[in-house]
């Protein structure tokens, strides 16, 4: 079955301008989890959700913002992208939220660079 | 609040000689941890993970973990290492208590050399 899909796989944007990254989840997967990657930094936690609801934010300013639909499919925005936004987005689903325990499975991510 | 600490930045270890990527992580409860890994260009994959029962829990590609509670450590080992082991190695653990995200660490980068 098709794994985790994460589009586009390559941006370049401007500061200034605002983004948008898609992220399909495996069939039947209801949980969508986003995640920050820098070299730096690490994997830091943007948001969750499941079933159209955000169960979880991390510590991120508001200009980053998601959403899922009701196909599970999940949107993350950022506004107003500064220099340090640049990073990998990377994207996990699982089947629901408690079976995160079992193993999220992650897409190839989204590699956003701001010049 | 949950974290995990890879105290390493890097690890090198001869092909054929064991190798161990360390992990330390604080959280409220029972732990559930993780071991992920990630090739260049690629998304993390999952590797093996730690819910309850025995301490030592086995995984892909040959991996172990030990769980040690008193120590709050889950180190990755294999006993012998190949060059295709070289990679990013992340440890995760989220607590068994509340609506947690999965919290992970900086990450290791392992180089096996021939």
């Amino acid at each position: 079955k098709a794994g985790v899909t994460q589009t586009p796989r390559y941006l370049i944007k401007t500061r200034g301008q605002q983004v948008t990254l898609s992220c399909s989840p495996i069939s039947g997967h209801r949980s969508v989890s986003w995640y920050q990657q820098t070299p730096g930094q690490g994997l830091q936690f943007l948001f969750e959700y499941f079933s159209e609801t955000q169960r979880n934010k991390g510590n991120f300013p508001g200009r980053f913002s998601g959403r899922q639909f009701s196909n599970s499919r999940s949107e993350m925005n950022v506004s107003t992208l500064e220099l340090g936004d640049s990073a990998l987005y990377l994207c996990a689903s699982s089947h629901t939220p408690d079976s995160r325990n079992y193993g999220y499975t992650f897409g190839s991510g989204t590699r956003l660079t701001v010049v | 609040a949950q974290s995990v600490a890879q105290p390493e930045d890097q690890v090198n270890v001869a092909e054929g000689n064991p190798l161990t990527v360390k992990c330390t992580y604080s959280v409220s409860g029972n732990p559930y941890l993780f071991w992920y890994v990630q090739y260049p260009n690629r998304g993390l994959q999952f590797l093996l993970k730690y819910i309850t029962g025995d301490n030592l829990v086995k995984g892909s590609y040959g991996f172990e973990a030990e769980f040690n509670k008193s120590q709050t450590s889950f180190h990755l080992k294999k006993p012998s290492a190949l060059v295709s082991d070289s990679a990013l190695y992340f440890c995760a653990v989220r607590g068994s208590s509340g609506n947690t995200p999965l919290v992970f660490g900086k990450g290791t980068r392992l180089s096996v050399i021939a």
